[in-house]
C-alpha cells in the first residue's frame, strides 16, 4: 500500500461521455501529479499541482481538465475523449515539487471506444 | 531541458545478474531513483542514491553512479521471474522528477 489510491481502476467510456478520475493521497504531501502512460509514450507528465495550485501543464488538450480541491485530492475530468486517449493514467504525490521522491497510485486503465 | 535515456529491453536467464543502464543530462541532480512497474500496476520506488555517493547496495540490488559521466546503473543479482517488470530511472534537480522511458526486463526460466 503506497498511500496513494485511485478510482476507478478501470474505465470504459464512449467519445461523448463525461467521466472523472479520482486520486487521494494519505501521506500529507504538498504536491500531486497526473501522468499518462501508453505504448507510444511510456510516461508523460500531464499536470503538476503544488499546494492546490497548478504549476505545470505540459500542453495537454483541453478535453482533460484537472481539479485539486485540497492537497489530498486530485481529479481529472474527461470529456469528448478520442480513442488515442486510451491509456493508463497514473497519479503521484510528493512532499514538494522540487525533485523529491514521488509515490504512485495503481493507476486507472482508461479505454475510449 | 533535462533528459533521461534508457535502453528499452533487456532479457536475462533466471539466476543470472541483470544490469539496467541509464544516462541523464542534468548536472544539478541531487537524487537518482529506480522505480519498478509490474504489469497493471503503478510505479514503486525500488531504491535511490544521493548524488554524492558512488554505490549503494540493498540486498540483491546494487546501484552504481558515475557522476562525471552522468551514468546510473541498477544491478539485480540472482534475477528471478518475479523481477520481470519495467524499470524506470528518474533524476531530480529543482524540478519534478524526470523519468526515462523505462527498460522492460524479461526473465527467462
Amino acid at each position: 500500500e503506497t498511500g496513494v489510491t485511485q478510482t476507478p481502476r478501470h474505465l470504459v467510456m464512449g467519445m461523448t461521455n463525461k467521466k472523472s478520475l479520482k486520486c487521494e493521497q494519505h501521506l500529507g504531501h504538498n504536491a500531486m501529479y497526473w501522468y499518462k502512460q501508453s505504448a507510444k509514450k511510456p510516461l508523460e507528465l500531464m499536470f503538476v499541482y503544488s499546494l492546490e495550485e497548478r504549476v505545470e501543464n505540459n500542453s495537454v488538450p483541453s478535453r482533460f481538465s484537472p481539479e485539486c480541491p485540497n492537497s489530498s485530492h486530485l481529479f481529472l475530468h474527461l470529456h469528448t475523449l478520442q480513442p488515442e486517449d486510451s491509456a493508463l493514467y497514473l497519479c503521484a504525490s510528493s512532499q514538494e515539487t522540487g525533485g523529491t521522491e514521488q509515490f504512485f497510485g495503481p493507476g486507472t486503465r482508461l479505454t475510449v471506444l | 531541458g533535462e533528459d533521461v535515456e534508457q535502453s528499452l529491453f533487456l532479457s536475462v536467464r533466471e539466476g543470472d545478474s541483470s544490469v539496467i543502464n541509464c544516462t541523464y543530462t542534468d548536472s544539478s541532480s541531487t537524487y537518482l531513483y529506480w522505480y519498478k512497474q509490474e504489469p497493471g500496476a503503478g510505479l514503486q520506488l525500488l531504491t535511490y542514491i544521493f548524488s554524492n555517493m558512488d554505490m549503494k547496495q540493498d540486498q540483491r540490488l546494487t546501484v552504481l553512479l558515475n557522476k562525471k559521466d552522468k551514468h546510473l546503473s541498477l544491478r539485480i543479482a540472482d534475477t528471478q521471474t518475479g523481477d520481470s517488470a519495467i524499470y524506470f530511472c528518474a533524476e531530480s534537480g529543482n524540478t519534478p522528477l524526470v523519468f526515462g522511458k523505462g527498460t522492460r526486463l524479461s526473465v527467462i526460466a
